[in-house]
């Protein structure tokens, strides 16, 4: 993914629907894929991570879809709740290193 | 497990000063990374340390920032002299050899604000 710069997009979404965040990602060579999750004031957080050998992985309510033929990835999140507020960044990693690059990030706000 | 601790949490100076960022990784990790956050270019990595070492430095904006890691539980990142556009979120990450880079572990953060 690339930096977005000064708009960081972002998804209002009612508590109890499930969200989708997208990311597209500019690297062929990327074979692991993760997502981070960030809270106002805090660093950013790891929710869920996929390996270029999968198309899906379920977590706990979230589930990472991946599509390379696209360089896509998606996050879903079941049942938003309120504490799902936050900032959402995707991040991949190529193939045989130890760089993480980081999309531009998803601004996730949960109405009540 | 405390997690990776860095500190300080707010700093703000004068350009020109010399500021020290600190960080604690995970007891047992053995790598660790600094990052940089802004508005405009998001989280770019800095450095990473693999068992004390750096590995790549690539990131480092220029000659005025330098990472140190003395040992497997302390590391610093120095910004000497400091200008405005240094202002910043500096995060400090850890993770294990089993988690490559991917997942990683990030400290608080450091707001650093330079004037």
């Amino acid at each position: 993914g690339e930096s977005v710069g000064l708009h960081l997009p972002t998804l209002s979404v009612q508590e109890g629907d499930n969200s989708i965040i997208n990311c597209a990602y500019s690297n062929s060579a990327s074979d692991y894929f993760i997502w981070y999750k960030q809270e106002s004031g805090k660093g950013p957080q790891f929710i869920i991570d996929i390996r270029s050998n999968m198309d899906k992985r379920q977590g706990q309510r979230v589930t990472v879809l991946l599509n390379k033929t696209v360089k896509h990835l998606s996050l879903q999140i079941a049942a938003t709740q309120p504490g799902d507020s936050a900032v959402y960044f995707c991040a991949e990693n190529e193939a045989a290193g130890n760089k993480l690059t980081f999309g531009g990030g998803t601004r996730v706000l949960v109405k009540p | 497990d405390a997690g990776v601790i860095q500190s300080p949490r707010h700093e703000v100076t004068e350009m020109g000063q010399e500021v020290t960022l600190r960080c604690k990784p995970i007891s047992g990790h053995d790598y660790l990374f600094w990052y940089r956050q802004t508005m405009m270019r998001g989280l770019e990595l800095l450095i990473y340390f693999n068992n004390n070492v750096p590995i790549d430095d690539s990131g480092m904006p220029e000659d005025r920032f330098s990472a140190k890691m003395p040992n497997a539980s302390f590391s610093t990142l120095k910004i000497q002299p400091s200008e405005p556009r240094d202002s910043a979120v500096y995060f400090c990450a850890s993770t294990a050899t089993e988690g490559r880079g991917g997942k990683l572990f990030f400290g608080s953060g450091t707001q650093l604000s330079v004037l």
